[in-house]
């Protein structure tokens, strides 16, 4: 079973505040992805990477960047956040793109009060 | 870009009949459809997927149809237990780099 991990599970900062949340999958994927979930919208894509210093936009970037640092580490940066990023953020990873199995991490909660 | 509706956003059950969730998408060029299911505070994790050189797939409870005329998509579950309430997801890729998925279709299985 693929595992992905994610670092905070449960942050909360103030508008205009600082965010990095850290996805680390130790299955040498080659795809990794950030959503975000709300209520009523499934997952929205924010971003995607298919290799260490690469990075593609997803459908929902407006104030998120993205880091893809190694094949197992991706990032997501919210430099000046704000309550709309409110939501709860899953990190997933696939070997070969969409036609394969995506694998999520536990998901963060963000709080932007 | 493609979209994908999943038409119940609550399907209510009781314990040993079946559901259905049905999920439309808009692009043609379509050809994966997997779906995922998220049970309660906790992750997704993959159930089942299709492809779109065949309109069925089983496995076990499961069942996936394909209708590509329709662009239509359907999970079927069979002799539903408690365990399967959740949240599924389907979602549609052509074959690119990313996945779209739909809003989510909360399943309510009562005993």
């Amino acid at each position: 079973e693929a595992a992905v991990t994610q670092s905070p599970r449960n942050k909360v900062t103030v508008t205009g505040g600082n965010v990095t949340l850290s996805c680390r999958q130790t299955n040498s994927h080659n795809y990794m992805y950030w959503y975000r979930q709300d209520t009523g919208h499934g997952l929205r894509l924010i971003h995607y990477s298919y290799g260490a210093g690469n990075l593609q936009i997803g459908d929902v970037p407006d104030g998120y960047k993205a880091t893809r640092t190694t094949q197992e580490d991706f990032f997501l940066l919210l430099e000046l956040a704000s309550p709309s990023q409110t939501s709860l953020y899953f990190c997933a990873s696939s070997d070969w793109g969409s036609g394969d199995t995506q694998y999520f991490g536990p998901g963060t909660r963000l709080l932007v009060l | 870009g493609e979209k994908v509706e999943q038409h119940e956003s609550t399907l209510s059950v009781r314990e040993g009949d079946s559901a259905v969730i049905n999920c439309t998408y808009t692009d043609t060029a379509s050809s994966y459809f997997p779906w995922y299911k998220q049970e309660a505070g906790k992750s997704l994790h993959f159930v089942i997927d299709i492809r779109s050189n065949v309109d069925r797939k089983q496995s076990q409870r499961l069942t996936v149809l394909l209708d590509k005329k329709a662009k239509r998509f359907s999970l079927h579950i069979t002799a539903t237990q408690p365990e399967d309430s959740a949240i599924y997801f389907c979602a549609a890729s052509t074959g690119g780099y990313k996945v779209v998925f739909g809003s989510g279709t909360r399943l309510l299985v009562s005993p």
